[in-house]
């Protein structure tokens, strides 16, 4: 158990509609990272805070949008969904900015 | 820009026999180099990591990792494979400076340990 919650763990809906999901870093890290793992794609970055504030942007879609909120949780927000998105979506968290990363156990989503 | 080959996308070896998953990388700058496992239905686990130091980096479940920087390589090895470490296996480098950083992935293999 790497210490990183992610919830909902499955999750299925509708093309068109939004979906939030949720990550609680381990205890003390400071880092948040989301990830996405499709069979074509890989794994993906898509984006990284750090205490609050946005650190890094990957390959992140403008129908997607993440925040950490002040007690360190974050949320990945994916609206207008597409068949494309199903996938599984990890976070990760670390200590700082060059500490190993430690991941959920990921949240599957399934668009229908 | 950081990248990670994985050349062969699956490994096959004997329980007991010893393995090794390859891994060769293009950065700028000094690698931070990273062994994850991923076993089904399951999330990254941490395996190991080279950031300076010795060339034999040793990590998690008796797994260990060569850096070689001539050949750009950081190729994972265990001495005795065991069937509980079949699973996908991800190198990745860390990308990024003081400010943010992510993490470039590899393809993947996946390790077959057959009994």
């Amino acid at each position: 158990d790497s210490g990183v919650t992610q919830t909902p763990k499955h999750l299925i809906t509708a093309t068109g509609q939004r979906v939030t999901l949720r990550c609680s870093p381990r205890s003390g890290d400071l880092s948040v990272y989301w990830y996405q793992q499709s069979l074509d794609q890989g794994l993906q970055f898509l984006i990284q805070y750090y205490n609050g504030e946005e650190r890094a942007k990957g390959n992140i879609l403008e129908r997607f949008s993440a925040q950490q909120f002040p007690d360190l949780h974050s949320e990945l927000n994916l609206s207008s969904l597409e068949l494309g998105d199903s996938a599984l979506y990890f976070c990760a968290s670390s200590l700082g900015q060059k500490e190993t990363q430690y991941f959920g156990p990921g949240t599957r989503l399934l668009v229908l | 820009a950081q990248s990670v080959a994985q050349p062969e996308d699956q490994v096959n070896v004997a329980e007991g026999n010893p393995l090794t998953v390859k891994c060769t990388y293009s950065v700028s700058g000094n690698p931070y180099l990273f062994w994850y496992v991923q076993y089904p239905n399951r999330g990254l686990q941490f395996l190991l990591k080279y950031i300076t130091g010795d060339n034999l980096v040793k990590g998690s479940y008796g797994f260990e990792a060569e850096f070689n920087k001539s050949q750009t390589s950081f190729h994972l090895k265990k001495p005795s494979a065991l069937v509980s470490d079949s699973a996908l296996y991800f190198c990745a480098v860390r990308d990024g400076g003081n400010y943010g950083q992510n993490f470039v992935f590899g393809p993947g293999t996946r390790l077959s340990v057959l009994p």
